[in-house]
């Protein structure tokens, strides 16, 4: 089975700086996909950043980046020019490539961030 | 267009009852699966449902149950509340193929069991 560790409980950057939030899994598969999801106060989960898996390169979206390391098993967040919406708990998940019985997120236990003026 | 839909967003039940959760997913998806978030456990997935057939279930006891509508709409229902079940209740949307381009959620039905 797949687990996905999200070690850092909370995490706290000054506005306009950069922060990065760590997630590390494991799988026996070699095809799956990654992603960075946000949860706000208002509950409903956003999607920050997918990334798949047979991509050697990292996935961006504007001021979101990931480091993608395959062999380690690490798939961390880069938040650039943090601001104040930032704040909100963020999950990584992981999903195998394969439907079916595998169709599912595996999500880590989420980190808190705050963001200071 | 329109986002995934749950309904209702909050709800208070007493032990024993039964209820039942309503999920609309974006037009055009046809996978539609259920998640628990609970401060304790986290987000677990519950079930998925595909063209309305159950495609994947996670380990829940039998009390939870759901099913698809041909319109791809959702429900969940959760027979015999206990306690323990008080969560905010996920529902996801996505096209359901093998290439993922990431599930849409919603803003989730807040159950309070007492």
């Amino acid at each position: 089975a797949q687990t996905v560790t999200q070690s850092q409980p909370e995490m706290s950057v000054q506005e306009a700086e950069t922060v990065t939030l760590s997630c590390t899994y494991d799988t026996s598969e070699s095809d799956y996909y990654l992603f960075w999801y946000k949860q706000p106060p208002s509950r409903q989960m956003i999607l920050v950043i997918r990334q798949e898996a047979y991509k050697q390169q990292n996935a961006t979206e504007n001021r979101f980046s990931v480091n993608f390391q395959k062999a380690a098993k690490s798939f961390s967040l880069k938040i650039s020019d943090s601001q104040l919406g930032d704040a909100a708990m963020y999950f990584c998940a992981y999903r195998s490539a394969s439907t079916g019985a595998n169709s599912k997120l595996t999500f880590g236990k989420g980190i808190t961030l705050s963001v200071r003026p | 267009k329109a986002g995934v839909t749950q309904t209702p967003r909050y709800l208070i039940k007493t032990r024993g009852q039964q209820v039942t959760l309503s999920c609309s997913p974006i037009s055009g998806h046809r996978s539609v699966s259920w998640y628990q978030q609970t401060p304790g456990q986290g987000l677990q997935f519950l079930f998925e449902y595909f063209s309305e057939t159950q495609r994947n279930k996670g380990n829940f006891p039998g009390r939870f149950s759901g099913r698809q509508f041909s319109n791809s709409r959702s429900e969940m229902n959760v027979s015999t509340l206990e306690l323990g079940d008080s969560a905010l209740y996920l529902c996801a949307s996505s096209l359901g193929g093998a290439e993922q381009m990431g599930y849409t959620f919603g803003s989730g039905t807040r159950l309070t069991v007492v």
